[in-house]
């Protein structure tokens, strides 16, 4: 089976960098998609496509992908960033094609 | 603007029945991709169904393969999840959401997403 391995838990002080890293074997040759959901909202892309950002999501938000893991850095982090993250790939000519990664909680200490 | 509202859901005993719906307003649902992604309590995303915009390709997960059929009626504006042979373990919100593929790669994500609505599979 196709398992998208993100870490539990990520932590990172106000204004440090935070990466939150999605990983399995060549995903490098997939799009990979992020989403922030704090808790009792639905998620947000943040990240799409890899490294492109929807309008209205800070320039602090930013993808890459390469090799086996995509990496989500989000730089000079805020109070207001601390949410779950999780990553996500479609597989194309698979016919249960829509995978998420188990999700990082990010704590802004 | 752009909204998704879900509906039908409620408390179900296991082996039953629920149909899900999601009503669309402020873009053209028959030009666009839909999903159904559940969450349990306390868990992650997980990807449930896929319909294109013609309803011509559908995917179901394989956890919900055989029980759960989407489907839409576009001049209604509307998505719907028919759920069969609910389990324990199909207890989540259910969200839908628009998925979009703007290169043209065959890669979607999910750029709008309604509140979702809580099904629960309990005797």
């Amino acid at each position: 089976s196709y398992v998208l391995t993100q870490p539990p838990s990520v932590s990172v002080a106000p204004g440090q960098t935070a990466r939150i890293t999605c990983g399995v074997n060549n995903i490098g040759s997939k799009s990979v998609h992020w989403y922030q959901q704090k808790p009792g909202q639905a998620p947000v892309v943040v990240v799409y496509d890899d490294s492109d950002r929807p309008s209205g999501i800070p320039e602090r938000f930013s993808g890459f992908n390469s090799g086996n893991t995509a990496t989500l850095t989000i730089s000079r982090a805020e109070a207001g960033d601390e949410a779950d993250y999780y990553c996500q790939v479609w597989k194309t000519n698979s016919d249960h094609p829509g995978v998420f990664g188990g999700g990082t909680k990010l704590t802004v200490l | 603007q752009v909204q998704l509202v879900e509906s039908g859901g409620g408390l179900v005993k296991p082996g039953g029945s629920l149909r899900l719906s999601c009503a669309a307003s402020g873009f053209t649902l028959s030009d666009s991709y839909m999903s159904w992604i559940r969450q349990a309590p306390g868990k992650g995303l997980e990807w449930v169904s896929y319909i294109s915009s013609s309803g011509t390709t559908i995917y179901h997960g394989d956890s919900v393969k055989g029980r759960f059929t989407i489907s839409r009626d576009n001049a209604k504006n509307s998505l719907y999840l028919q759920m069969n042979s609910l389990r324990a373990e199909d207890t989540a919100l259910y969200y839908c959401a628009r998925a979009r593929d703007p290169y043209g790669s065959g890669s979607y994500h999910f750029d709008y997403w309604g509140q979702g609505t809580l099904v629960t599979v309990s005797s």
